[in-house]
Parts: C-alpha cells; structure tokens; sequence
C-alpha cells in the first residue's frame, strides 16, 4: 500500500514567495494533520482535518498559512507571503480514527528552505 | 493543556549494550494512547511501539519495550542489544480525543561501535 505521499521534498524559494505544500494521506484514512519540525521547537502540530473538515487550527503560526482539504485524497498547506522563518520541515501524517491506538502515518516530509 | 516532555536531548549507547529512554507527560484525561516513533536521517517518522493507557501489561516489541507508570505520567523507551541502525531521533507522542497528536522534543541516540 503507498503511504502518505508528500511533494515537493525540497523547496527552496525567496522571501515573499507563495509557497505551497500537498499532501496525499492513505486512502481510507480520515484523519490528516500538518505538522512543522524544527530544531528550536521540535515537532508541531499545525492543523488537523477530520474528514476533510478542518477541526482545530490553533497551531497555524500565523495568518499567513492556510491549510485545505478538498478531498478525502488531497491537502495542500500555503504559505503566502513567505519569510525566512518559515524554514523548516512540514511534514503531513494521515490516520484512522482521532482517538485510537491507531498510530499516525508519516509522509517524508517537505524541506522548505526561504532566502 | 497536554504537554509531553523528554528529558534527554541526547543520549549514547555502546553497540549490544541497552539503552533507556525518559518521556513524561501531563494530562487530566485518563484516556489515552502513547507511542514512541523513530526519526532516522532519512527523516521518516517510523513507529516503534505504542501503549494503551488501560493496559497494565508493558508493551514489548522485539528488542524495544516500555515502562508505562500511569500514576507517574512516565513512559520509558528501553531499548535492548542496540544496533547500529538504532542510531536516530526518538518522539515520544501523546493522543487522546481533546489531542490527536503531542510530541515531545525528541531524543537524539547515537550508538557506539
């Protein structure tokens, strides 16, 4: 079965840019979350889906980042505009049930690098 | 709110010997799961183990097993006969209905040959 599937794995592009990441979970899971890693802050949750419905975004940094899910089968995550800070590694996680000991199914992220 | 903290920002282990690694967390709730991950180089989020908090019994798998202390809140990664490719990031992660997904900082292990 394939995984979480996430693209671009590198991006590299200049303050101010438009910036989107995508993420497609494992068919038949109904759960999708964002997440940012970074060596100051480690692991974050940014925003989490529940059947494509958003359920607490709390975590998005600022205004500057969105998040959709138009499908059961696609999830992009935009950062528009784009600064320095913004660097790190997002990576997407799909699973079944919120509330399970079903664990949650890690892409293999997106290196996001602002100059 | 949940908060899951791991002590050791890095830990080292000599080849075949074992390894423990701390996690504890803070919550209210008295439902829940936990789950330590790996994080390699290559940057997959792997699972290694996970625990019920109803369950009394320690979860084992292969070499790695935990030391789940409910009334403590602490949850320890024991790895044994550590390997070369057990060189990695260790996430310990908390998820209950109010948190579907708490990580802590991470703990890097280094092993020795």
């Amino acid at each position: 079965d394939a995984g979480v599937i996430q693209s671009p794995r590198h991006e590299v592009t200049e303050m101010g840019q438009e910036v989107t990441l995508r993420c497609k979970p494992i068919s038949g899971h109904d759960y999708l979350f964002w997440y940012r890693q970074t060596m100051m802050r480690g692991l974050e949750l940014l925003i989490y889906f529940n059947n494509n419905v958003p359920i607490d975004d709390s975590g998005m940094p600022e205004d500057r980042f969105s998040a959709k899910m138009p499908n059961a089968s696609f999830s992009t995550l935009k950062i528009q505009p784009s600064e320095p800070r913004d660097s790190a590694v997002y990576f997407c996680a799909s699973s079944f049930g919120g509330y399970s000991n079903q664990p949650q199914h890690f892409g293999d992220g997106t290196r996001l690098s602002i100059l | 709110a949940q908060t899951v903290t791991q002590s050791q920002p890095e830990m080292s282990v000599q080849e075949a010997e074992t390894v423990t690694l701390s996690c504890t967390y803070d919550t209210s709730e008295s439902d829940y799961y936990l789950f330590w991950y790996k994080q390699p180089p290559s940057r997959q989020m792997i699972l290694v183990i996970r625990q019920e908090a109803y369950k009394q019994q320690n979860a084992t798998e292969n070499r790695f097993s935990v030391n789940f202390q409910k009334a403590a809140k602490s949850f320890s990664l024991k790895i044994s006969d550590s390997q070369l490719g057990d060189a990695a990031m260790y996430f310990c992660a908390y998820r209950s209905a109010s948190w579907p997904g708490r990580f802590g900082a991470g703990t890097r292990l280094t092993v020795k040959p």
